[in-house]
């Protein structure tokens, strides 16, 4: 049975400020997702990584992925208050495209 | 109306109530999904379905009961739920299930079981 794992499950931070959120996997996968969701709404699609290695960046987040390791993060550089959001990493075991499995979300809290 | 929409986007419902969610994909997708989202705990997969065929059923109790007409359009029927099935349901979809692309989530339906 697959499982995901992010950490912190909570995270408070000041603007300006970096860190980063893992998330760890317990089986060989090829792709992990991020997604962020805002209270009320639903999930967005933030980034797709389909290799060891694989690295993206869209503003001040940036996501990488480590398939030997099992794990990837998500970087936060000089947050703002837009990011406040929860967090969400996926995982889809190898040869089963359609079943992601979820990891308990981050909730990510950026103070002024 | 663009991208993955629910209706309703809030409903109270009886335990012996049948009601229906709906969901409809504006993206021209051959796969379609059902996810649970519960208070404090992981998101969890429901129900697969690729070009009106359901691939996936995650053991999930009979009083849901899916249904798709077409790849455009997914439902959910409910009867005789508990209260333990409040929660929001997320209906999403996707290129193709043997895909590597990503899911696109509708706002979702949150439901109340009293």
């Amino acid at each position: 049975e697959l499982k995901v794992e992010q950490n912190p499950l909570f995270l408070s931070m000041q603007e300006g400020k970096n860190y980063t959120i893992y998330c760890n996997y317990s089986t060989t996968s090829d792709r992990l997702y991020w997604y962020r969701q805002d209270p009320g709404k639903s999930l967005e699609s933030l980034f797709v990584l389909l290799s060891n290695g694989a690295v993206k960046q869209e503003g001040r987040l940036m996501a990488s992925l480590d398939t030997k390791a099992r794990l990837s993060t998500l970087h936060i550089t000089a947050a703002v208050h837009d990011l406040s959001a929860t967090y969400f990493c996926a995982v889809a075991l190898t040869g089963t495209a359609s079943k992601l499995t979820f990891g308990t979300g981050t909730r990510l809290q950026v103070t002024l | 109306e663009t991208g993955v929409t629910q209706t309703p986007r809030h409903l109270v419902m009886g335990m012996t109530n049948k009601k229906s969610l709906k969901c409809e994909q504006h993206l021209g997708h051959n796969a379609m999904y059902w996810y649970k989202q519960s208070a404090k705990k992981p998101l969890e997969l429901m129900f697969v379905y690729s070009l009106e065929e359901r691939v996936e059923n995650n053991s999930v109790p009979s009083r849901f009961s899916p249904e798709c007409p077409n790849s455009s359009h997914l439902f959910l029927h409910l009867h005789t739920l508990q209260p333990e099935d409040s929660a929001l349901y997320l209906c999403a979809s996707s290129l193709a299930v043997l895909s590597y692309n990503e899911q696109f989530f509708g706002p979702g339906t949150r439901l109340t079981v009293l």
